[in-house]
């Protein structure tokens, strides 16, 4: 248990549905972030938020669209993927302070696009 | 070129070995490099992280890091079954929420 939790963990949708991928962080974190992880590849960085806000979008397509209600709470919501949008999709959190940098992943959410 | 290059393996070695896991990295802003474990199917367990150049041990994990030749290592003692993993190394960057650059992570596996 990593204080992440994802959901959810498996899911297969066609390419004109639409979907969310959910996180929730337990552990006080001010920042949280989705990476997204495909074979043979490093882990991409997507999307930013800290306190909220978004701060980084790292040219990520619009099907791919963030929300961060509060700071314990991030979605992925998922419109009109593709087949190579098929990957493992990671939240993370981490304390933006001077205490320290760790960030914490969760289990992910594997995500396959027929 | 990538930022942080790391060799995907696999490597293999017989049980209580050490192991040695490499990366060398281009960007000099990184402030701080973190080391990940990461069992199959599952997402990645931070196992080390590193400010300065030198050594930092916590049990048999031993990570390096020598910022004049932009290299990073991480060291297991004693390398068990259960050490079987693939490990990502990261540099990082903060402001706005920590950003990591990872690499593509090298596949250990520890035979009995």
């Amino acid at each position: 248990e990593t204080g992440v939790t994802q959901t959810p963990r498996h899911l297969v949708m066609g390419m004109t549905n639409k979907k969310s991928l959910k996180c929730e962080q337990h552990l006080g974190h001010n920042a949280m972030y989705w990476y997204k992880q495909s074979a043979k590849k490093p882990l991409e960085l997507m999307f930013v938020y800290n306190f909220k806000e978004q701060t980084e979008n790292n040219s990520v397509p619009s099907r791919f669209s963030p929300e961060c209600p509060n700071s314990s709470h991030l979605f992925l919501h998922l419109h009109t993927l593709q087949p190579e949008d098929s990957a493992l999709y990671l939240c993370a959190s981490s304390q933006e302070d001077r205490s320290g940098n760790t960030i914490y992943f969760g289990e992910g959410s594997w995500l396959t696009v027929v | 070129q990538k930022e942080v290059e790391q060799d995907p393996g696999p490597l293999s070695v017989p049980e209580g070995a050490i192991v040695s896991l490499n990366c060398t990295y281009s960007n000099s802003a990184f402030q701080y490099f973190m080391w990940y474990r990461q069992y199959s199917r599952k997402g990645p367990e931070l196992l080390m992280y590193t400010y300065s150049s030198g050594n930092k041990e916590d049990g048999r994990f031993t990570a390096q890091v020598d910022k004049s030749s932009k290299y990073i290592s991480l060291f297991i003692r004693d390398s068990q079954p259960s050490d079987s993993a693939t490990y990502l190394c990261a540099g990082g960057l903060t402001g706005g929420g920590n950003k990591l650059t990872f690499g593509t992570g090298t596949q250990l596996k520890v035979e009995l």
